[in-house]
């Protein structure tokens, strides 16, 4: 109850390439959810947040998408730079409680 | 603007050390937050601040207090380290609950 699970833990990709990262999420009640990205050694920063009647949203070549009804996200994106190379983290929100995502470390090759 | 500053990024400590890990932010937010993140493992929240002179408990507080005397300094103390606190430690801060949380940029902390 109350988790978020995200997955693939990690994966590779040539630079260039697109991909997607999934999240899945038991939460209730569900306020909104986050994406965000976390460099080694640095903070979490935040990509894009998402509500309950939002499907879709982007930030520059991160899209993601919401299914409040299955209580599945993802996070795709597009023409991967070697500076994608990160761990992105669920996080969704209920009420003051905030719940995180262990995070898909992506790396990306040249 | 700093944003969220924190202070010391490494730190070893023997069992049953203690220490305080500091946490400064610039942007006049009022909520303010403290994280561990564990190998292979989500960020669990461990006390959290509402304003100056607020704190309450987050998921995992045992081990750990915090003060909150002015709105910019959110300081977590270690009074009886254990191995088990050995982790990363992240401070954010917040304008409201809902908003977006910024990150410092952690404290790494070993307890051998």
């Amino acid at each position: 109850k109350n988790q978020v699970e995200q997955s693939p833990q990690s994966l590779i990709i040539l630079e260039g390439k697109n991909c997607t990262l999934q999240c899945n999420y038991t939460v209730s009640p569900f306020s909104n959810l986050r994406w965000y990205k976390q460099d080694t050694g640095r903070g979490p920063v935040s990509l894009t947040i998402m509500t309950f009647s939002e499907n879709t949203k982007s930030n520059g070549r991160y899209t993601a998408t919401l299914d409040a009804d299955t209580k599945q996200s993802s996070l795709h994106i597009t023409a991967s730079q070697l500076s994608d190379s990160a761990s992105y983290i669920c996080v969704v929100r209920r009420n003051n409680d905030m719940r995180f995502g262990a995070g898909t470390r992506l790396t990306v090759k040249p | 603007n700093a944003g969220v500053t924190q202070t010391p990024k490494f730190r070893i400590l023997k069992i049953g050390q203690s220490m305080t890990l500091q946490c400064t932010q610039d942007m006049n937010h009022n909520y303010m937050y403290w994280y561990r993140q564990d190998p292979g493992m989500g960020l669990k929240l461990i006390y959290y601040s509402v304003g100056a002179g607020i704190t309450d408990k987050g998921e995992v507080p045992n081990g750990y207090n915090v003060s909150r005397s002015t709105t910019e300094d959110f300081p977590l103390r270690l009074e009886l380290a254990a191995p088990s606190q050995t982790s990363v430690y992240f401070c954010a801060s917040s304008y409201d609950p809902p908003g977006e949380q910024y990150f410092g940029p952690g404290t790494r902390l070993t307890v051998t």
